[in-house]
C-alpha cells in the first residue's frame, strides 16, 4: 500500500518562528501536491498545493517546497502565528483510483 | 454558500445498533467519498463513489456500506456498528476533472460506539 509519511508528528513554535513540515510519498501517479489545514471542531481545508514543474510555490506566509528526486516536499509557514495553530495534512496522489492519500497529520501549536 | 453537510454531527450509540450518516453536497460535484480520522493515522479512505450509481472501496472497508443514488447524496451505513468504529468521520466531494481539484470536507460526525 502506497504511504504517505508525515513529520512531525506534532510541533510547539513560539510567535513569529518558522514552523516546518516535511512529508514523503512512493510513487504516485502524477503530480500534484496539497496541504489541508484543519481547525478544530472542523474538516480540513485547501491550504495550498504544488505541481512539481516548479520547486518552490509560495502564498502569503506559506510555502512549499518540493524535491522530485527524494520524493519529498515540505510546508512552510514564515512568521507563525497563534491562528495558525490547528492540524496540518499533506497527500499525493495515488494509483489506481487517481484519489489522494493523506498523511497522519502534524499538530502545530503557536505560542503567544 | 457551497459546503458539504453531515449529520450527525455527534452520535452515541451500542454495538450492533445498524446507523446512517448522511452527507449532502451543492457544488454538483460528481466525486464523493468518506474518511475516518484516527489519531496518529491521519485520514483513511473507507469508499470513494465517482458518479452515480458508481462506488468503490478506499483503504478501510470493511464494516462500512455506501449507497450513491442521486448525485448530490452520499449516506454512510454501519449496518452493524463495532467500538473499533469509534471514529471521527468526514465527507468530502470534489469536480470529477482531474485529482487536482481541491476536496471539500464537511466539519464531520464523530461516533462513539459502547
Amino acid at each position: 500500500q502506497q504511504q504517505v509519511k508525515q513529520s512531525p508528528q506534532s510541533l510547539i513554535v513560539q510567535k513569529g518562528g518558522i514552523s516546518i513540515i516535511n512529508c514523503a510519498y512512493e510513487n504516485t501517479a502524477f503530480d500534484y501536491f496539497p496541504w489541508y489545514q484543519q481547525f478544530p471542531g472542523k474538516g480540513p481545508a485547501l491550504l495550498i498545493a504544488i505541481r512539481p514543474d516548479v520547486s518552490e510555490k509560495k502564498e502569503g506566509r506559506f510555502t512549499i517546497s518540493f524535491n522530485k528526486s527524494a520524493k519529498q516536499f515540505s510546508l512552510h509557514i514564515m512568521d507563525s502565528q497563534p491562528g495558525d495553530s490547528a492540524t496540518y495534512f499533506c497527500a499525493a496522489p495515488r494509483v489506481p483510483n487517481n484519489d489522494m492519500r493523506f498523511g497522519a497529520g502534524t499538530r502545530l501549536t503557536v505560542k503567544p | 454558500e457551497a459546503q458539504v453537510t453531515q449529520n450527525p454531527r455527534y452520535l452515541i450509540t451500542v454495538t450492533g445498533k445498524k446507523l446512517t450518516v448522511t452527507c449532502s453536497q451543492n457544488m454538483n460535484h460528481e466525486y464523493m467519498s468518506w474518511y475516518r480520522q484516527d489519531p496518529g493515522l491521519g485520514l483513511r479512505q473507507i469508499y470513494y463513489s465517482m458518479n452515480v450509481e458508481v462506488t468503490d472501496k478506499g483503504d478501510v472497508p470493511e464494516g462500512y456500506k455506501v449507497s450513491r443514488k442521486e448525485k448530490r447524496n452520499f449516506p454512510l451505513i454501519l449496518e452493524s456498528p463495532s467500538p473499533n468504529q469509534t471514529s471521527l468521520y468526514f465527507c468530502a466531494s470534489r469536480n470529477r476533472d482531474g485529482t487536482n481539484q481541491p476536496q471539500h470536507f464537511g466539519d464531520g460526525t464523530r461516533l462513539s460506539i459502547l
